[in-house]
Parts: structure tokens; C-alpha cells; sequence
């Protein structure tokens, strides 16, 4: 059975980096599946961030394209995330996925995602 | 960037009843779409994909169709488990992109 479990710090201030990484167990980071972040803002919807592929092939959010980086970590079988000059508008819960290409790309599975909270 | 708007925001209904949520896109997107499900203080879980497959392990009262911009989920004979928000999501193209989500909540 296919986990994701993200980490990282929970409080990140003004025009500083947030770091988030996603540890994969179940699946090979460096298998034919895809991986990727999304965000949701406390009772708000849900925005595609990033999607990586083994080869380290990525495709961002525009809205974002500046600020993020998403990167594999095969020999920890784990994937990351960067966003530059957070923002309280970053603020949210964080979510990894597995995308499946047969499927479309969709997301499934789902980490139980984390809280990011942007403040002095 | 494709726009996915979905309808109603809300919804009340009474165990048993069915209810159809509409998704539709700002341009055609054949039937790349799938549906997901997220109960509250939980991540979102795969229900539908490709507009009408079933995810393994989802019950057969979950139904979709459509295709090119418009789209919808059914949930026939709702189960309590079934009260909660639901989202929309093309995959079409990068940036994917989701619907604002309808909330089900018990009448």
C-alpha cells in the first residue's frame, strides 16, 4: 500500500523559504509514476502547485513560476518542495500526491497533508 | 489557464436522496476530468477519473459523466459518509486545474 507523508516547519516567516519534503513508502520515487504538490488555504479550495517525473522533468503553476522548485531524492525515495518570499497568502495545508500517468495524471494517493502557516 | 466552475457551492440533502454536482470548463477538455472527495480535516481522495472510471474501492452510487465542457457527479441513495465537499479537477492540460469544490451537507 502506497504512503506519503509530508514534513517540514509549520511556522515560516515573511520573505523567507519554505521547505517541505514528501517521504514515499509503497512506491519508487524513481518508478513510471509522477509526483506532486498541492495547497489548500484554511477554508479554501485546492491549487496545483508543481509535478516532477523520475527524469526530473517538472512542470509549476505559473501563478507561482519564479518561486518554487520541486526536486527527487531517489536514494531517499522522497520528493521536495521550495517556495521563495513567502507570504501570508502561502499560508495553507500542503499536500503531496502520486500521479498517475495512465490516469490522466491524476492524484492518488494523498499525504494527510500539512499545515504551513506564514507569520512573524 | 483552463477555469473549472462548479455548481451549486452548496448542497443540502437527506440520506437515501441522490444529488448531481456540475462541473464545467471554460474550454473543451474531451473527458480528462476526475472527481474527488475530502471529508473534514482530511486530504482529498480519488473518486472518479477520465469523467466516468471509478476508482477501485469507491462504491458503484458514485457515477460521472460528460465530456468537452460539461461535466457531472451523481451520487445515488447518499450514505452518511458521503456529507462532504467535492471537487472537480481537469487534467487536460498544465496548470491543472480545480473546481472551487460543493459542499454536502446533511438536511
Amino acid at each position: 500500500q502506497v504512503h506519503l507523508q509530508e514534513s517540514g516547519p509549520g511556522l515560516v516567516k515573511p520573505s523567507e523559504t519554505l521547505s517541505l519534503t514528501c517521504a514515499v513508502s509503497g512506491s519508487s520515487v524513481n518508478s513510471g509514476y509522477y509526483w506532486g504538490w498541492i495547497r489548500q488555504p484554511p477554508g479554501k479550495g485546492l491549487e496545483w502547485i508543481a509535478t516532477i517525473f523520475r527524469t526530473g522533468s517538472t512542470q509549476y503553476n505559473p501563478s507561482l513560476r519564479g518561486r518554487i522548485t520541486i526536486s527527487l531524492d531517489i536514494s531517499k525515495n522522497q520528493f521536495s518542495l521550495r517556495l521563495s518570499s513567502v507570504s501570508a497568502a502561502d499560508t495553507g495545508i500542503y499536500y503531496c500526491a502520486r500521479q498517475i500517468a495512465p490516469k490522466q495524471l491524476v492524484f492518488d494517493p494523498w499525504g494527510q497533508g500539512t499545515l504551513v502557516t506564514v507569520s512573524s | 489557464d483552463i477555469q473549472m466552475t462548479q455548481s451549486p457551492s452548496s448542497v443540502s440533502a437527506s440520506v437515501g436522496d441522490r444529488v448531481t454536482i456540475t462541473c464545467r470548463a471554460s474550454q473543451g477538455i474531451s473527458t480528462s476530468l476526475a472527481w474527488y472527495q475530502q471529508r473534514p480535516g482530511k486530504a482529498p481522495g480519488l473518486l472518479i477519473y477520465t469523467a466516468s472510471t471509478l476508482q477501485s474501492g469507491v462504491p458503484s452510487r458514485f457515477s460521472g459523466s460528460g465530456s468537452g465542457t460539461h461535466f457531472t457527479l451523481t451520487i445515488s441513495g447518499l450514505q452518511p459518509e458521503d456529507f462532504a465537499t467535492y471537487y472537480c479537477q481537469q487534467t487536460n492540460s498544465f496548470p491543472f486545474t480545480f473546481g472551487q469544490g460543493t459542499r454536502l451537507d446533511i438536511k
